[in-house]
């Protein structure tokens, strides 16, 4: 099993849409939670960081179920300029120097 | 704001040869990584450095890999003979304590 999975897409959707990604760990070892966005060929960008009580950013809503093991993302009102790939990462164990473990992607299109 | 700068931006080498990739981290940055992507997979952790050593690496970084903090300022990852599959963006990344990773723009290695 994939130690992070998330469903590769691709997600069409129309401005102005609200659209949702979903994201599974398989390490419950795992303590921190990220969302990167990646443009085509570009470096990774921190998006937001992912809390157990979820949080929001503007249109960016991050949920955290450690009982599941599950991580979502929800963009409201979507833009053309959010088309990228979403990337669901966790950190695992304690420490500050722990390596980011990767998701595949979720690819988004947002379509005039 | 600062960043982490990579250079080159694309290298293209002979298979067999050796290659050094350069990073420089934001300066009050502890924590260095290597991350590599082959295009359409996923991001892949390859080492990371703290206190001037190598604190975790992958099954990737083999004895054919290797990195370097020469002057307080670089960050090099080296490749000693260069196989075709080593064909990939390769990504610097740094933080400060507890905070997010830093990414550099990549170097895309391209072995012929």
């Amino acid at each position: 099993r994939k130690e992070v999975e998330q469903d590769p897409g691709p997600f069409n959707v129309p401005e102005g849409a609200t659209v949702a990604f979903n994201c599974t760990y398989s390490n419950s070892a795992s303590q921190s939670f990220f969302w990167y966005r990646q443009d085509c060929r570009k470096e990774p960008k921190l998006l937001m960081s992912v809390y157990s009580s979820g949080n929001e950013d503007g249109r960016f809503t991050a949920q955290l179920n450690r009982a599941s093991q599950y991580i979502s993302l929800l963009i409201r009102d979507s833009k053309l300029s959010d088309s990228a790939t979403y990337l669901c990462v966790a950190r695992c164990n304690a420490g500050n120097n722990r390596k980011l473990i990767w998701g595949l992607g979720t690819s988004l299109a947002v379509n005039p | 704001e600062p960043e982490v700068t990579q250079t080159p931006s694309h290298q293209v080498t002979q298979m067999g040869q050796e290659v050094i990739l350069r990073c420089v981290p934001i300066s009050n940055h502890l924590y260095f990584y290597w991350y590599r992507q082959i295009l359409g997979q996923k991001v892949e952790f390859l080492v990371s450095f703290y206190n001037n050593e190598i604190s975790e690496k992958s099954e990737i970084f083999d004895d054919q890999f290797s990195v370097e903090r020469p002057d307080g300022s670089n960050f090099t990852l080296k490749i000693r003979s260069t196989k075709l599959e080593d064909s990939a963006m390769y990504f610097c990344a740094s933080k400060y304590s507890n905070q997010p990773q830093h990414f550099g723009d990549g170097t895309r290695l391209s072995i012929l």
